[in-house]
């Protein structure tokens, strides 16, 4: 079973739109990572979230623990914004359990 | 401060080769990981260590693969009979022990394409 399933898959906007991820877990977590993704890239940690809401410029993390979710809001897109968002979660000694990622496409 | 290095950046080998990757982790992190993430998939843990003990290896393929990190700081991961099924990107990433989750650092890692 996939513990971490996010949606949609892939998505493709207009630069200037915004955008919402979503993530799920099929059991409980309180640690929730967003990651970042370009093609042949490093991940790059975007947002530690492991409840409520939080903001990096232009990206708010919100994580509702009770049910299992969590999303990434992606504003004012550029197309430098283009690449993979994954979603994870931790258990004991920082392992991660990934979800296989949203695919962002970014056209001027 | 100098970041998770990894070489090979890539590797190309027919099935049966044997290949071996390696990572420098951030100075100072006790915490080291191998990740490997096939094509078009998150990344999936293989195995981690605390220093130069293994903590968890039981996601590790056994009789093919393998992983030291002798002096606790410098790690090795080796695939010995390289199969399709093995093509992906393995990546290291490394942290404090015990410490927030934000500070788990991830290297760039290496390609790996069995023919």
């Amino acid at each position: 079973e996939q513990q971490v399933q996010q949606s949609p898959a892939s998505l493709v906007l207009q630069e200037a739109e915004n955008a919402e991820l979503q993530c799920s877990f099929s059991i409980f977590t309180n640690q929730v990572q967003w990651f970042y993704q370009r093609p042949g890239g490093r991940l790059v940690s975007l947002l530690y979230n492991p409840s409520g809401t939080k903001q990096s410029g232009r990206l708010t993390s919100t994580t509702v623990i009770k049910e299992r979710r969590s999303s990434l809001h992606i504003s004012s897109s550029q197309i430098t914004d283009s690449g993979t968002y994954l979603c994870a979660k931790y258990s004991a000694g920082n392992k991660l359990t990934f979800g296989i990622g949203t695919r962002v496409l970014v056209r001027p | 401060e100098a970041g998770v290095t990894q070489s090979p950046r890539y590797a190309v080998l027919q099935e049966g080769q044997a290949v071996s990757f390696w990572c420098d982790p951030i100075s100072g992190h006790d915490t080291l990981y191998w990740y490997q993430q096939p094509r078009d998939q998150g990344p999936q843990l293989l195995v981690y260590f605390r220093d130069e003990a293994v903590i968890d290896n039981s996601q590790l393929p056994s009789d093919r693969f393998s992983a030291v990190r002798p002096k606790g700081t410098n790690s090795t991961l080796k695939i010995q009979s390289a199969k399709q099924g093995d093509t992906a990107t393995y990546l290291c990433a490394s942290s404090f022990w015990g410490s927030s989750a934000e500070t788990l650092y991830f290297g760039s890692g290496t390609r790996l394409t069995v023919l």
